[in-house]
């Protein structure tokens, strides 16, 4: 069964280092999404990706964030100078799209440590 | 308000039903949704219903609208230790992003 996967499973930088996390998504779908969890807390939406642009993005997205998709099968998420409070389990999802194609299937997360 | 409410906790004996309970905020959400996730891994979609449906069954998982309420429901028949998680009900207000409540960790005792 086609699964999202996501690498590293586990990320530490120092304050202020850019870090890149990296998803691959289901291979026919259309839509991408990275959702993050701070220990002990609720899953946030972040940003949504569809046809090369940013669809929708929250309030956390802010400047130092950044969504890329190089090529036809990789996501990225940038943190250009990560903060003390990224710290958080990061999750990738995808969907093919459209009403036949809600569902979001989500990556096994990349947990970035900050220190 | 704003927010998925979801009750924290919910402890059940093994081979007794769970029925974890959620509000979600938009009547104009189009699906609403149930994930699952166990320690240290990632978000299992369970299952999820179209708002124009009152009930969806789907083997041991039952999910029930009531959407005059806003409320959403999943009950899991027959609970086993594997059902031990955390699940998280979500709502899809619009195309691209999903809203989750805080998570509902379900234990299950021998």
């Amino acid at each position: 069964e086609p699964e999202v996967t996501q690498t590293p499973s586990h990320q530490v930088t120092q304050m202020g280092q850019e870090v890149i996390l990296r998803c691959v998504p289901i291979s026919n779908h259309l839509y991408f999404y990275w959702y993050r969890q701070i220990l002990g807390q609720k899953v946030e939406f972040l940003v949504s990706f569809y046809n090369n642009e940013i669809s929708e993005k929250s309030e956390i997205f802010d400047d130092q964030f950044s969504v890329e998709r190089p090529d036809g099968s990789n996501f990225t998420l940038k943190i250009r100078s990560t903060k003390l409070e990224d710290s958080a389990m990061y999750f990738c999802a995808s969907s093919s799209g459209g009403q036949g194609g809600h569902e979001q299937y989500f990556g096994p997360g990349t947990r970035l440590t900050v220190t | 308000g704003e927010d998925v409410e979801q009750s924290l906790f919910l402890s059940v004996r093994e081979g007794d039903s769970s029925v974890i309970n959620c509000t979600y905020t938009d009547s104009s959400s189009t699906y609403l949704y149930w994930y699952k996730q166990e320690p240290g891994a990632g978000l299992q979609l369970l299952t999820y219903i179209f708002s124009n449906m009152d009930m969806k069954q789907d083997q041991r998982l039952t999910v029930l609208l009531n959407k005059k309420d806003k409320h959403l429901s999943l009950r899991i028949a027959d609970t086993q230790t594997g059902d031990s998680a955390i699940y998280f009900c979500a709502e899809r207000r619009n195309d691209y992003k999903l809203s989750f409540g805080a998570g509902t960790t379900v234990t299950v005792r021998a």
